[in-house]
C-alpha cells in the first residue's frame, strides 16, 4: 500500500477486555516497529521485527502485551486483560531495511480507551 | 540510556515569521541520527528533517533547519515563513545503532506544541 495502515483507528475496551491492533506495513519494508503513545506525551518504543522475528521486546510493558508478524508482513499487537493505563494510541513503523539511519515511516495510530 | 528532552511543552508564532524549537539530548554515542517529526491531529507522524552526527553541515529542507552543535548535544529547528499548515506538536528524536538484530528504535521527546496564528 501507500502508506503504513492501522486498524481500527478507534477502539473502546472495557477494563478486562482483550484487544488486538492491526498493522499493514508499507509493502517490501523488512523492519516494523511497534510504539505506545500516552496523552501529552512523546511515542515510547514497545517492539520491532525484522521480517517474522521479534528481534527487541524490551519496550513491552508487561506480559499482557503480545505482538507477532508471522509472514514478515502484517503485524498484530494484542493485548490481554485491558487496564485503564494501557489507554493510549498505539502507532505501527515500518521501514525499507537494516540500513542505519533508514527513514521510518508511521501509521496514524490505533487510539485505545479502556474504560 | 538516552534521553531527549524538549524544554518548550508550547510555541506561538505569528504566520510569515520564524520560530525555533529546541531540543537537548544526552548519550554516549559517537555515531547516531537525529530527527524532528511532526504530528499534526491525525497522530500520523511526519518526518521533517534529519541529521546525521558525523555531518557537521547542518540539514535544511526548504523552510526548515537546524542548528546542530554535536558538543554541546543540541539539535534545534528552525521554522521560516511560518504557514498556518505549521500548526502541530513536534517531537525531537534520537536513533542510536544497536546491535539487537539492526533494531534502530527512535528515542522520543515529549514534544512542543506549535500554534501559528493569522
Amino acid at each position: 500500500g501507500a502508506g503504513v495502515s492501522q486498524s481500527p483507528r478507534y477502539k473502546v475496551a472495557k477494563r478486562g477486555q482483550d484487544v488486538a491492533l492491526r498493522c499493514d506495513p508499507i509493502s517490501g519494508h523488512v523492519s516494523l516497529f511497534w510504539y505506545q503513545q500516552a496523552l501529552g506525551q512523546g511515542p515510547e518504543f514497545l517492539t520491532y521485527f525484522q521480517n517474522e522475528a521479534q528481534l527487541d521486546k524490551s519496550g513491552l510493558p508487561s506480559d499482557r502485551f503480545f505482538a507477532e508478524r508471522p509472514e514478515g508482513s502484517v503485524s498484530t499487537l494484542k493485548i490481554q486483560r485491558t487496564q485503564q493505563e494501557d489507554s493510549a494510541v498505539y502507532l505501527c513503523a515500518s521501514s525499507l531495511n537494516l540500513a542505519f539511519g533508514n527513514t521510518i515511516y508511521f501509521g496514524e495510530g490505533s487510539w485505545l480507551t479502556v474504560v | 540510556a538516552q534521553t531527549v528532552t524538549q524544554s518548550q511543552p508550547e510555541m506561538s508564532v505569528q504566520e510569515a515569521e520564524t520560530v525555533t524549537l529546541s531540543c537537548t539530548y544526552d548519550t554516549s554515542e559517537n555515531n547516531y541520527y537525529l530527527f524532528w517529526y511532526k504530528q499534526p491531529p491525525s497522530r500520523q507522524m511526519i518526518l521533517v528533517i534529519r541529521q546525521e552526527a558525523y555531518k557537521q553541515q547542518n540539514a535544511t529542507e526548504n523552510r526548515f533547519s537546524v542548528n546542530f552543535q554535536k558538543a554541546a548535544k543540541s539539535f534545534s529547528l528552525k521554522i521560516s515563513d511560518s504557514q498556518l499548515g505549521d500548526t502541530a506538536m513536534y517531537f525531537c528524536a534520537f536513533m542510536k545503532r544497536t546491535t539487537q538484530g539492526g533494531s534502530e528504535k527512535l528515542v522520543f521527546g515529549k514534544g512542543t506544541k506549535l500554534t501559528v496564528n493569522p
